[in-house]
């Protein structure tokens, strides 16, 4: 069984661009959530949905959106990108009513 | 709110000797708890979890974790460190507020193995 698929997997930006970052989930999991690590900060919860609504957010402005499409798929919106949103982007999936998150490998965005 | 704590941002120990991970927790339920594995550029892995059943939990690589309510510890540990074992370990609590499942990490630690 394939595994939580992330792209692009690197990516470079300029300030004040935005970015769209997609996350494919395991087949058959419907719950897809985002995290931002970085160095200051760690691995901080973004977002989460199940069946295209989001469920669950984090404390991050409204510059960071995302949503999820009718086969799971999610994605997620950075705009008018800072240089503080330099980040390694995690999406995780699971299934419905699981407790175990399983991780991509990550979207590294670089914003100069 | 959940929340998890893991001391010591760097741990080092020699190649055959013990590994052990700190983690403490906080909730107000009883939590889910896991511990992640992060290589250089990689996502997480899960290593194990411990979800109200065993308080002994067996998880992959030689790794296992104890969940301790009276020291609301859940800690890491691994009888002979490997080189391979060189990496981040986070450990995380669910918090399932509005239905959802949202993870929680602790700050992280860097673990490195030394010949």
């Amino acid at each position: 069984k394939a595994g939580v698929t992330q792209t692009p997997r690197y990516l470079i930006k300029t300030r004040g661009q935005q970015v769209t970052l997609s996350c494919s989930p395991i087949s058959g999991h419907r719950s897809v959530s985002w995290y931002q690590q970085t160095p200051g900060q760690g691995l901080q919860f973004l977002f989460e949905y199940f069946s295209e609504t989001q469920r669950n957010k984090g404390n991050f402005p409204g510059r960071f959106s995302g949503r999820q499409f009718s086969n799971s798929r999610s994605e997620m919106n950075v705009s008018t990108l800072e240089l503080g949103d330099s980040a390694l982007y995690l999406c995780a999936s699971s299934l419905v009513g699981g407790n175990e998150q399983f991780f991509g490998p990550g979207t590294r965005l670089t914003v100069l | 709110a959940q929340s998890v704590t893991q001391l010591g941002s760097h741990v080092s120990v020699s190649e055959g000797a013990l590994v052990l991970l700190r983690c403490n927790y906080s909730s107000s339920v009883p939590p889910y708890l896991f511990w992640y594995v992060q290589y250089p550029n990689q996502g997480l892995q899960l290593l194990l979890k411990y979800t109200s059943a065993a308080t002994l939990v067996k998880g992959i690589n030689g790794f296992e974790a104890e969940f301790k309510k009276s020291e609301t510890s859940f800690h890491l540990t691994k009888p002979s460190a490997h080189m391979s074992d060189a990496a981040e370990y986070f450990c995380a609590v669910s918090d399932f507020t509005g239905g959802g499942n949202k993870l929680t990490f602790g700050t992280g630690t860097q673990l490195k193995v030394e010949l």
